[in-house]
């Protein structure tokens, strides 16, 4: 158990739709970090948020959308969902120095089904 | 653009060591780590390398060097629930800001 927590641990929905995933990091962490892993695909970095703002972006499309509460729990917000949004998504999280080369910490991941 | 090679699969005995490779092409390179997944679980962080050289930990090891854009992860003395799927990383900083690559995976599998 890395102690990052993510729900729903299943999403099944309907293309065209909106879902929001949720992470709450470890306690103490920062950072959060959103991945996509498609079937038998790598992971593909969506964005990072520190403290509430905003770090570094991948190739998030523009209709996802991801933010950092108060609490440093963090969402991911995906819209006008098409068949090929189905995947993993793994939230993880970081220590504040980032620890021996940002080692990350993954949630279990929600599967997201789009049918 | 940046990138990160890996073979897609290795297999080998129990018992045995094995070497993945990993190539990368990136700017502001930021030190390469590894991951392992088991099928239908979540990355595990298993070492870091920010400079040349070796890092070893346990059965595992990781090297590195920059100057050929180059690392390995090695795995002794294998065992079958090393049978999972490995990846490369980097912290690619370029154009002011940086975001983080996997590499593809490689699907080690274990034989008795």
């Amino acid at each position: 158990d890395s102690g990052v927590t993510q729900t729903p641990k299943h999403l099944i929905t309907a293309t065209g739709q909106r879902v929001t995933l949720r992470c709450s990091p470890r306690s103490g962490d920062l950072s959060v970090y959103w991945y996509q892993q498609s079937l038998d695909q790598g992971l593909q970095f969506l964005i990072q948020y520190y403290n509430g703002e905003e770090r570094a972006k991948g190739n998030i499309l523009e209709r996802f959308s991801a933010q950092q509460f108060p609490d440093l729990h963090s969402e991911l917000n995906l819209s006008s969902l098409e068949l090929g949004d189905s995947a993993l998504y793994f939230c993880a999280s970081s220590s504040p120095g980032g620890g021996e080369g940002n080692e990350q910490f993954f949630g279990p991941g929600t599967r997201l089904t789009v049918l | 653009g940046q990138s990160l090679e890996q073979p897609s699969e290795v297999t080998a005995v129990e018992g045995a060591i094995v070497q993945i490779n990993c190539t990368y092409q990136t700017s502001g390179f930021y030190g390469l780590s590894w991951y392992q997944q088991h099928d239908g679980g979540a990355p595990t962080f298993l070492s870091y390398n920010g400079l040349d050289g070796l890092e070893e930990t346990g059965r595992f090891s990781s090297f590195l060097s920059r100057s050929d854009s180059y690392g390995y992860l090695l795995l002794q003395e294998l065992q079958m629930k090393d049978s999972a799927s490995y990846f490369c990383a980097v912290r690619d900083g370029t154009s002011g800001t940086y975001k983080y690559i996997f590499g593809t995976g490689t699907r080690l599998k274990v034989l008795a």
